[in-house]
């Protein structure tokens, strides 16, 4: 069975860019999660989907940030204009439910923006 | 909002045992989770405690008290592969997961 799928896998960009990472969460998996995670820190939640349905965007910076999910399944997230304090890497998780399971991560999107 | 704790690094001889604590405080409980993860990978699942007690899982277990907010990962028969970052995730009564810092695990021959 195919894990999370993300792209791209890394990405350089310099300052005031736009940028888009997608996501492909495991088949079934109703529940999706974008984390951002700085180097020696914990992963960080963005956003929490529900099928299509943003539950959690609390900590999603939403000047720049976006996210969707259209149809329930892949998603996107946008950063626009990306500012220096942006580079992270960018992961992608789901589970099948929001109390349901442990969390499968993907590879991640290594941002770095000079 | 969650605040979890955990240390930050340590280093154990292969063959060792070693305890990674973690500490939380959070609104509403509905699980805790250890992650491993080595260095430019992603996180991978090890354990899930959401009941008092501990829970074995070959060379890792996972202990959990509810009332201390408190728990640890037990890792046994260190092995070089060992060598990662162990994240200590939180679920709250909003079903939020919430990770720790991550404890970074040094496995010296």
């Amino acid at each position: 069975e195919a894990g999370v799928v993300q792209s791209p896998r890394y990405k350089i960009i310099e300052k005031k860019q736009p940028v888009a990472f997608w996501c492909n969460p495991i088949s079934g998996h109703n529940t999706l999660y974008w984390y951002r995670q700085n180097l020696g820190q914990g992963p960080e939640l963005l956003i929490r989907y529900e099928n299509e349905e943003a539950v959690d965007d609390s900590q999603l910076p939403k000047d720049r940030f976006s996210a969707e999910r259209l149809k329930g399944v892949d998603s996107t997230l946008k950063i626009q204009p990306a500012e220096l304090g942006d580079s992270a890497v960018y992961l992608c998780a789901s589970s099948l439910g929001p109390r349901t399971g442990e969390l499968f991560f993907g590879e991640g999107s290594r941002l770095t923006v000079l | 909002g969650q605040n979890i704790d955990q240390p930050t690094e340590m280093t154990a001889t292969e063959g060792a045992i070693v305890q990674i604590n973690c500490t939380y405080q959070t609104s509403g409980f509905n699980g805790l989770f250890w992650y491993q993860q080595h260095a430019g990978e992603a996180p991978t699942f090890l354990s899930y405690n959401v009941l008092d007690g501990l829970e074995e899982k070959g060379r890792f277990s996972s202990f959990l008290s509810r009332s201390k907010g408190y728990s640890y990962l037990l890792l046994k028969e260190l092995q070089m592969k060992d060598s990662a970052s162990y994240l200590c995730a939180v679920r709250d009564g909003n079903n939020r997961l919430a990770f720790g810092k991550g404890n970074q695990v040094v496995v010296i021959p």
